[in-house]
């Protein structure tokens, strides 16, 4: 079955450590995107990536940082430095980044204490 | 102004009504038009898009779209309880390096009672 996968669904950590977040799609699209979404709030775009090696930061990407070295792959990192990690991570792919109809995984929530 | 507003809700509709849920955007030169719906706990999933001004029907769902006055709506006929959910519009902004974002409201709340 082709989709994309997040693990691991739920993530606890403790304040001041790095944790990263899997997102793998076998959907062959080229674009990769992470959003966060938080209560009350729309999804906020982390980071995006249009093609493999190649990444751009989004509306909210300080504390945050990924790495596309593989088209099925995108794992987004939680540093330290992110004041207010606690949320539900979502990735999103779509075939490129001129077809805009974007898929979603199931998401990872992260839970900082 | 939000580039995407949704009222909140909860909308609340009786099984078998028709479920009206509408959209506005600020950016009039956005093009493409998306509805997702949220279940609680878990992660949008697309159900419409739309690209150009009317209507576009995909079974119990119709979208409709009105470019000059900056708005979408969709139409759920003959909701049922599980159509209880939160539903998003997204919307593409042409953003100056090129890059076409998709923009999120905040959804809309539905209940559907039996």
């Amino acid at each position: 079955d082709g989709g994309i996968t997040q693990s691991p669904k739920y993530l606890f950590r403790k304040e001041g450590q790095n944790v990263t977040l899997s997102c793998e799609q076998n959907l062959n699209h080229d674009a990769m995107y992470w959003y966060r979404q938080d209560p009350g709030q729309g999804l906020r775009l982390i980071y995006y990536s249009q093609i493999v090696n190649d990444f751009q930061k989004g509306d909210i990407a300080e504390g945050y940082s990924v790495s596309r070295e593989k088209k099925e792959s995108f794992p987004l990192t939680v540093t330290s430095a992110q004041k207010n990690p606690t949320a539900f991570y979502l990735c999103a792919s779509s075939i490129g980044q001129d077809y805009y109809e974007q898929y979603f995984g199931p998401g990872t929530r992260l839970t900082v204490t | 102004q939000k580039e995407v507003e949704q009222n909140s809700g909860p909308l609340s509709v009786p099984e078998g009504a028709i479920a009206s849920l509408n959209c506005t955007y600020s950016d009039r030169g956005s093009q493409s038009f998306f509805w997702y719906r949220q279940y609680s706990g878990k992660s949008p999933e697309l159900i419409m898009s739309i690209y150009s001004n009317g209507d576009k029907e995909d079974g119990r769902f119709t979208a409709q779209l009105n470019k000059a006055s900056q708005y979408v709506s969709l139409l759920i006929r003959d909701s049922q309880p599980s159509d209880s959910a939160t539903y998003l519009c997204a919307v593409i902004l042409n953003m100056n390096t090129g890059f076409q974002k998709l923009v999120f409201g905040t959804g809309t709340r539905l209940l559907v009672s039996p």
